[in-house]
């Protein structure tokens, strides 16, 4: 079966430093991989996606970039962290063709505070 | 664009009372739609989904059924649980590329 990991699960970061957000799919292979934010009380909002290692698609211009340097691995990153990153960041998977229908799969959450 | 629109919340009710969460949608094509749920500190679980038009979805006692000609996709349970306090997400899939488009999400709480 297939599982998805995201870690750290909590992180407190001061204004001004890196990020590193990771995140691994086992059981399946060549998944779509998403990066997803939402901030205190509102939806979810698209940040990356990538349809194949080294293919990253911004949605949104921002502090943040996305690496995937291998199948089954996505990560999210900053080089110098604002306080508008504070959020709950999501990580999901999704069949690439196939049968798909657009379903996706999260995984548990990373919940970055900046300070 | 493709776009979901939820009626906002929060959405209160007694334990055991009738459950709608209103969900519309704007695409072009033929999307498949969905709804995930939300528990406090966790991600996204599907709870249903319907891929064509008259599908109805079904999951825990929660349906939704796929209404083309009003370009609707409502919630509903018959019998809401105290268990069942979460943020609810309406989607849409977003054609060949698969990306997932949300709704703002409508927080559920149910009081015993």
């Amino acid at each position: 079966s297939q599982t998805i990991h995201q870690w750290p699960a909590t992180l407190v970061q001061p204004v001004g430093s890196p990020l590193s957000l990771e995140c691994t799919v086992e059981g399946t292979s060549n998944p779509n991989l998403y990066w997803y934010r939402q901030a205190a009380g509102r939806g979810l909002q698209l940040l990356f996606y990538s349809v194949g290692i080294g293919q990253i698609s911004s949605e949104v211009p921002q502090n943040l970039s996305a690496s995937r340097p291998q199948d089954r691995q996505f990560i999210l990153s900053s080089k110098k962290l604002l306080l508008s990153d504070s959020g709950f960041y999501l990580c999901a998977w999704s069949v690439l063709w196939g049968e798909a229908t657009g379903e996706l799969f999260f995984g548990e959450g990373s919940r970055l505070t900046v300070l | 664009g493709n776009s979901v629109t939820q009626m906002e919340g929060p959405v209160t009710l007694s334990e055991e009372a009738f459950l709608t969460i209103n969900c519309t949608y704007t695409a072009t094509g033929y999307p498949s739609l969905f709804w995930y749920v939300q528990y406090p500190g966790e991600g996204l679980q599907l709870l249903l989904k319907a891929t064509k038009a008259d599908d109805k979805g079904s999951n825990k006692g929660f349906e939704a059924t796929y209404r083309k000609e009003t370009t609707s996709f409502h919630l509903e349970k018959g019998s809401v649980q105290v268990s069942d306090s979460a943020v609810y997400f309406c989607a849409l899939s977003s054609g060949s590329s698969y990306k997932l488009i949300f709704g703002s999400g409508t927080r559920l709480l149910v009081r015993p």
